[in-house]
């Protein structure tokens, strides 16, 4: 079935540091890839989504692109804050769009001042 | 214009007990799905309704069920809860079958003692 791999984390920085979260998927077809952000105590908020191999999507400084050949949808940003400390999940969905969302474990991202 | 909303917000229930949980989706969606998170993991798909019927429903037992009203508003039912089952509960709604664009709710966090 499909499936989404996430770095492990935690993952701590310094504010103004660049950001790599990877994310790789196993799907059949074409799935839409997400990257979803969970701050504390609060839901999942949509960051960025990218519905077709090559696509960008980018949000608030943060950026990822969607590579079939490598099955990869790695996050950055070129200089996180202290405000973006949070959960981040990389998410699929099913090709056909069924909404049915397969995520990663997670990772926590801590930025320090 | 209000978001997912879910109630309650946090209980705590005893093994062998049931347990409703309840979402309104975002002003004019029309489908709602939900999702298991565990504590230090990533969401589990629960199930999804449209128009009023159960669509998909991922890996979990019979205890689980749901329903949907004519208001598009739903309900998550647990029956004879585990220790297991302790976990955040969240509710998604999007529009028609088929949409990328998903909502989550900020959840109901469930103690199962």
């Amino acid at each position: 079935g499909n499936s989404v791999t996430q770095m492990e984390g935690p993952v701590t920085l310094s504010e103004e540091a660049f950001l790599t979260i990877n994310c790789t998927y196993t799907a059949t077809g074409y799935p839409s890839l997400f990257w979803y952000v969970q701050y504390p105590g609060e839901g999942l908020q949509l960051l960025l989504k990218a519905t077709k191999a090559d696509d960008k999507g980018s949000n608030k400084g943060f950026e990822a692109t969607y590579r079939k050949e490598t099955t990869s949808f790695h996050l950055e940003k070129g200089s996180v804050q202290v405000s973006d400390s949070a959960v981040y999940f990389c998410a699929l969905s099913d090709q056909g769009g069924s909404e049915k969302l397969v995520f990663g474990k997670g990772t926590k991202l801590t930025v320090n001042p | 214009d209000a978001g997912v909303t879910q109630s309650p917000t946090h209980l705590i229930k005893t093994r062998g007990q049931q347990v409703t949980l309840r979402c309104s989706p975002k002003s004019g969606h029309d489908t709602v799905s939900w999702y298991q998170q565990a504590l230090g993991q990533g969401p589990q798909f629960i199930f999804q309704y449209y128009e009023e019927e159960e669509r998909q429903r991922g890996n979990f037992p019979d205890r689980f069920s749901g329903h949907q009203f004519p208001n598009y508003s739903s309900e998550l039912n647990v029956n004879a809860l585990l220790l297991g089952d302790s976990a955040l509960y969240l509710c998604a709604s999007s529009l028609g079958q088929g949409a990328h664009t998903i909502y989550f709710g900020e959840g109901s966090w469930l103690t199962v003692v």
